[in-house]
């Protein structure tokens, strides 16, 4: 399984953008980019995905680099709220187990 | 809709004892997952199913076993629980197996064995 890597810890000021990175340099070309946020005491829900092109939600925007080896999970401004652990994640329909593979993810903290 | 439902919330087990988790979706989503999540180690996933009747093994299925008897149930069990498996367990369904397709997870069993 392709590998994700992405910061321990960020912090970001009430109201600003954030930035949260992931490098996956072993992605392949049909494992799909999925970003999950936990917030403290829930399960993990779902913010995003993306394949080659950029994505927009209501909750987010993906970045993706044109190689695919990295890409950036937008909080365009960031509240309270969104203090959480942020998992960048790849899936691979070709593994055969259609596993949702977690890290250790990047815990984001929003200072007021 | 309740979406993914776990029963227990919080349980205390003493070493041995035996138990069984519950999951239970209203999607009517295939497949099926538990994970367990320990300090500092992220989400690991157990076991999962891709269907009613059918289940396999993730990265941890020691000392647990499950079962999917209904499409919209999904059980974890415990035979004999060790101290090990204090953690807290999630259950997570989603509509399909592709790529592009998003889970949904329970608000977890915080599990305790003494």
């Amino acid at each position: 399984d392709a590998k994700t890597t992405q910061p321990n810890s960020m912090e970001s000021n009430e109201e600003e953008p954030v930035h949260l990175p992931c490098n996956h340099s072993t992605i392949s070309g049909t494992d799909y980019i999925h970003w999950y946020r936990q917030l403290p005491s829930q399960g993990p829900e779902y913010v995003i995905h993306g394949l080659t092109s950029n994505v927009n939600n209501r909750m987010a925007s993906l970045a993706i680099a044109e190689d695919r080896k990295s890409s950036t999970l937008i909080l365009h401004r960031a509240t309270l709220r969104d203090a959480a652990v942020y998992y960048c994640i790849l899936r691979d329909l070709t593994s055969g187990t259609y596993k949702y593979i977690f890290g250790t993810g990047t815990r984001l903290k929003v200072l007021a | 809709n309740a979406g993914v439902t776990q029963t227990p919330k919080f349980r205390v087990l003493k070493t041995g004892q035996s138990m069984t988790l519950l999951c239970a979706q209203d999607m009517n989503h295939e497949y099926m997952y538990w994970y367990r999540q320990d300090p500092g180690m992220g989400l690991r996933l157990i076991h999962y199913s891709v269907g009613e009747g059918t289940t396999a093994k993730g990265e941890v299925p020691d000392g647990y076993n499950v079962s999917r008897l209904k499409k919209q149930n999904f059980l974890l069990g415990l035979e004999s629980a060790a101290p090990s498996q204090t953690s807290v367990y999630f259950c997570a369904s989603s509509l399909g197996g592709g790529p592009y397709t998003e889970a949904f997870f329970g608000q977890g069993t915080r599990l305790t064995v003494v």
